[in-house]
């Protein structure tokens, strides 16, 4: 079993839709959460970070953490054409300094 | 604020030439530092990190080779590359010490082996 599992996609939906990514993970002592966007030929860059469980939300972002059920997800609102990218979700694994990434989800908002 | 440096975008190089990337960062001292691969649909595939100018570990067995000149400086190198070599190279880093930090990323290397 893999550590992080992502639904590669492509995921394809409507200017102004909800968006919603998952992940699952396979250990329970994880802590740390973070999702990423990638355009096309550039390096990932941050989009939010939450520790443990619950919500957190930056504008047209919000992150969720479910422990219980070692399921993240990332809902993106009012989606625009300029969020379309591929969506990598991330976990550190404290005791290492390794950061374990999925494979990513690719979005595409039609306009 | 800190920043991160990634040279060259784009490189071609054919089989058996050697290999030099290199990556720095800037406005933060002693960073953790890491090499990925990423291949087409196929995710972020650690290949070093070093949480200390002295250390640097090896995720996986190949003809790649890393190095920590200085603190903020993280070199990634073959002698002879393969075609296999070919992909996405992304450096990254995250703040030091214990503690849970995000991780950063440059803008990578686009490599073509030919």
């Amino acid at each position: 079993q893999k550590e992080v599992e992502q639904d590669p996609g492509p995921l394809s939906v409507p200017e102004g839709a909800i968006v919603s990514l998952n992940c699952t993970y396979s250990n329970s002592a994880f802590q740390y959460f973070m999702w990423y966007r990638q355009y096309s030929r550039k390096g990932p860059e941050l989009l939010m970070y939450t520790y443990s469980s619950g919500n957190k939300e930056d504008g047209r972002f919000t992150a969720q953490v479910d422990k219980s059920s070692k399921y993240i997800s990332l809902f993106i609102r009012d989606s625009q054409p300029s969020d379309s990218a591929t969506y990598l979700c991330a976990i550190l694994d404290a005791g290492t300094y390794k950061y374990i990434f999925g494979t990513g989800t690719r979005l595409k908002v039609l306009a | 604020s800190q920043t991160i440096h990634q040279w060259p975008a784009t490189l071609v190089q054919p089989v058996g030439s050697p290999l030099s990337l290199e990556c720095t960062v800037e406005g933060t001292s002693n960073p953790n530092l890491y090499w990925y691969r990423q291949a087409a649909g196929r995710g972020l595939q650690l290949l070093f990190y070093s949480i200390g100018i002295d250390q640097i570990s090896s995720e996986v067995p190949q003809n790649l080779s890393a190095s920590r000149p200085q603190d903020r400086q993280f070199i990634l190198s073959s002698k002879k590359l393969l075609l296999s070599d070919s992909g996405f190279y992304l450096c990254a880093w995250s703040t030091p010490g214990t503690g849970y930090q995000p991780q950063h990323f440059g803008d990578g290397t686009r490599l073509s082996i030919l």
